[in-house]
């Protein structure tokens, strides 16, 4: 059983590029979490899609962010362009979310960015 | 607003030991608990997790948190700690009318030396 799965897992690009991060989401999940870890600010939410749509987009920095979902298996997380202070580590998780309580999200691996 | 303190930075017990990692939340309501446990290199991997009910929760690897409302705090503890449990620990807590958003701790690294 495939976890959420994330690549590239590292990427190294400099100052002013595009870089663009992907995500496939644990099969069947509904809910959708691209996350930032830093040093400084721990992990934020960066954005939640649900079905496929984005709901939550407050936490996204500015706009040189976006991302998207064209389906239930794959999401990406665009920076463009591309600043050293966006470098981090980057999340994705996945939860199916039901009418249960206390719905749990299963990150993957991340995406370690450093940008020269 | 919503918070979650992880008060120790690193905690460091010796193998066989037993273990706490301390998580304290300032939630409003009931809130939805959870423990992630992040090794090297390696995305959040998901513990256990307090709805509701018993107070103690068993989880992954032996590990097991306590919900305690009073004192608001969900700690995490496991009998006799091994070397392999050196990890990054987080705590993470969800509004009970939030259906998705997860406030997390500043993560607590748990050193087992031998």
């Amino acid at each position: 059983d495939a976890g959420v799965i994330q690549s590239p897992r590292h990427e190294v690009t400099e100052m002013g590029q595009e870089v663009t991060l992907r995500c496939k989401p644990i099969s069947g999940h509904n809910s959708l979490f691209w996350y930032r870890q830093t040093m400084m600010r721990g992990l934020e939410l960066l954005i939640y899609f649900n079905n496929n749509v984005p709901i939550d987009d407050s936490g996204m920095p500015e706009d040189r962010f976006s991302a998207k979902m064209p389906n239930a298996s794959f999401s990406t997380l665009k920076i463009q362009p591309s600043e050293p202070r966006d470098s981090a580590v980057y999340f994705c998780a996945s939860s199916l979310e039901t009418q249960a309580p206390g719905d749990t999200q299963y990150f993957g691996p991340g995406t370690r960015l450093t940008v020269l | 607003a919503q918070s979650v303190a992880q008060p120790e930075d690193q905690v460091n017990v010796a193998e066989g030991n037993p273990l706490t990692v301390k998580c304290t939340y300032s939630v409003s309501g009931n809130p939805y608990l959870f423990w992630y446990v992040q090794y090297p290199n390696r995305g959040l991997q998901f513990l256990l997790k307090y709805i509701t009910g018993d107070n103690l929760v068993k989880g992954s690897y032996g590990f097991e948190a306590e919900f305690n409302k009073s004192q608001t705090s969900f700690h995490l503890k496991k009998p006799s700690a091994l070397v392999s449990d050196s990890a990054l620990y987080f705590c993470a807590v969800r509004e009970r009318d939030s259906s998705y958003k997860l406030i997390f701790g500043s993560g607590t690294r748990l050193l087992v030396r031998p």
